[in-house]
């Protein structure tokens, strides 16, 4: 138990669905992460968020849509998604960034989501 | 960002000590290294982390050698539940930008 939970554990969609994954902390923590792990890939960054501002945004595709409302939830909503995309969405917390210190972060289990 | 080398795999026995070792020659000055360790269909979990030198805590070791060109990660004694893959990465300063790479994959055997 890491103090992040994400919901739901696993998910099946349509390309045509619209679906949220939602992923809470319990850490006191100001910044969250949307990682993506695919089958035999590194970890892919996503979404950075601090303080409820995104600050990082790797080149994602529009059918992700992120959303911070506070610095203990991040959602991601989903639509019109491809077959590609199925993968292990993982959420991550850190104490904060800037620090000066990298940051250590705090992962929950993921939500494997399959589109067929 | 530096970049980061490690073997994709390796086999051990329970009891042994296992020393994965991790090459990032371009690491910057306020690079911290940090080693994470996954289970399948699990998040990643924080190991062990480190500057310079030697760090120790209650699960590992982590050796940073002067050039900081390079880390290995030692486990002690490992047990058939250390099975899982392990990443090294390299943190730039102040930073949340780090990389995961393919991470090296340790099987260990009974």
């Amino acid at each position: 138990e890491t103090g992040v939970t994400q919901t739901p554990r696993h998910l099946v969609m349509g390309m045509t669905n619209k679906k949220s994954l939602k992923c809470e902390q319990h850490l006191g923590h100001n910044a969250m992460y949307w990682y993506k792990q695919s089958a035999k890939k590194p970890l892919e960054l996503m979404f950075v968020y601090n303080f409820k501002e995104q600050t990082e945004n790797n080149s994602v595709p529009s059918r992700f849509s992120p959303e911070c409302p506070n610095s203990s939830h991040l959602f991601l909503h989903l639509h019109t998604l491809q077959p590609e995309d199925s993968a292990l969405y993982l959420c991550a917390s850190s104490q904060d960034l800037g620090s000066g210190v990298t940051e250590t972060q705090y992962f929950g289990p993921g939500t494997r989501l399959l589109v067929l | 960002l530096a970049k980061t080398t490690q073997p994709i795999s390796m086999d051990s026995y329970e009891g042994q000590e296992v020393n994965i070792t991790c090459s990032h020659n371009n690491i910057a000055t306020n690079d911290y290294i940090t080693w994470y360790q996954q289970f399948p269909s699990q998040g990643p979990r924080f190991i062990i982390q480190g500057y310079k030198t030697k760090v120790t805590n209650e699960v590992a070791s982590l050796f940073i050698p002067a050039d900081r060109k390079s880390s290995t990660l030692s486990l002690p004694r490992v047990s058939l539940s250390d099975t899982a893959v392990y990443y090294c990465l390299v943190g730039e300063y102040g930073g949340f930008k780090t990389i995961f790479g393919a991470g090296t994959r340790l099987f260990v055997k009974a």
